[in-house]
């Protein structure tokens, strides 16, 4: 069975610092994608950043990038020069291309000034 | 067990033909969603209810319609169904629009729509 863990239920760091939400994920498959989430108090869900599994390059989007560990199975999310619009709940998935996401419980992040 | 669940988990149809995806928890959440997972798009959301009988739109509500006649249950019904709504979608729920609590959101397991 396919799982996704995010250990770290609520982080707190201050505007402008450096912080990284970390996610580990079990599965058999050799092909995947991992992806990061982005909610909103609205409940929107934004697309942060997405990782093929068999690219080796880690993923980045502007401040946002990932550390993709395949062998450990880890996929941690570190977002730079963090901002007060990056506070939000933050999600982890896993699509393992058999119709099936698998989402992570979530780290709530709050930026404060 | 906590879940929210999802029916069916796969459907082929055609255009036109009426459909509805169950959605049901048992956690008595209050704030129920669907989302649709595109590739490339990722999560869109497509409808929310706040509560019994409280729905409202999303980000792409256009050709979905939904119900919330019950807290446990928030069916999503696809009226006149067209090829552009093939895709993967999920229901949600959590307590609230919470933004200060360390309230989660669950997500049911996904359902495959494939319109011809």
């Amino acid at each position: 069975a396919q799982t996704v863990t995010q250990s770290q239920p609520e982080m707190s760091v201050q505007e402008a610092e450096t912080v990284t939400l970390s996610c580990t994920y079990d599965t058999s498959e050799s092909n995947y994608y991992l992806f990061w989430y982005k909610q909103p108090p609205s409940r929107q869900m934004i697309l942060v950043i997405r990782q093929e599994a068999y690219k080796q390059q880690n993923a980045t989007e502007n401040r946002f990038s990932v550390n993709f560990q395949k062998a450990a199975k880890s996929f941690s999310l570190k977002i730079s020069d963090s901002q007060l619009g990056d506070t939000a709940m933050y999600f982890c998935a896993l699509d393992v291309r058999d119709d099936k996401i698998i989402f992570g419980k979530g780290t709530r992040l709050h930026i404060l000034p | 067990e906590a879940q929210v669940t999802q029916n069916p988990r796969y459907l082929i149809t055609v255009t036109g033909k009426k459909l509805t995806v169950t959605c049901s928890q048992n956690m008595n959440h209050e704030y129920m969603s669907w989302y649709r997972q595109d590739p490339g798009l990722g999560l869109r959301q497509i409808y929310y209810s706040m509560n019994v009988e409280v729905t409202d739109k999303g980000d792409v509500p256009e050709g979905y319609k939904v119900s919330r006649k019950e807290k446990r249950n928030f069916p999503l019904i696809l009226e006149s169904p067209s090829p552009n709504q093939t895709s993967l979608y999920f229901c949600a729920s959590s307590w609230g629009l919470a933004s200060t609590s360390t309230d989660t959101q669950y997500f049911g397991p996904g359902t495959r729509l494939t319109v011809l």
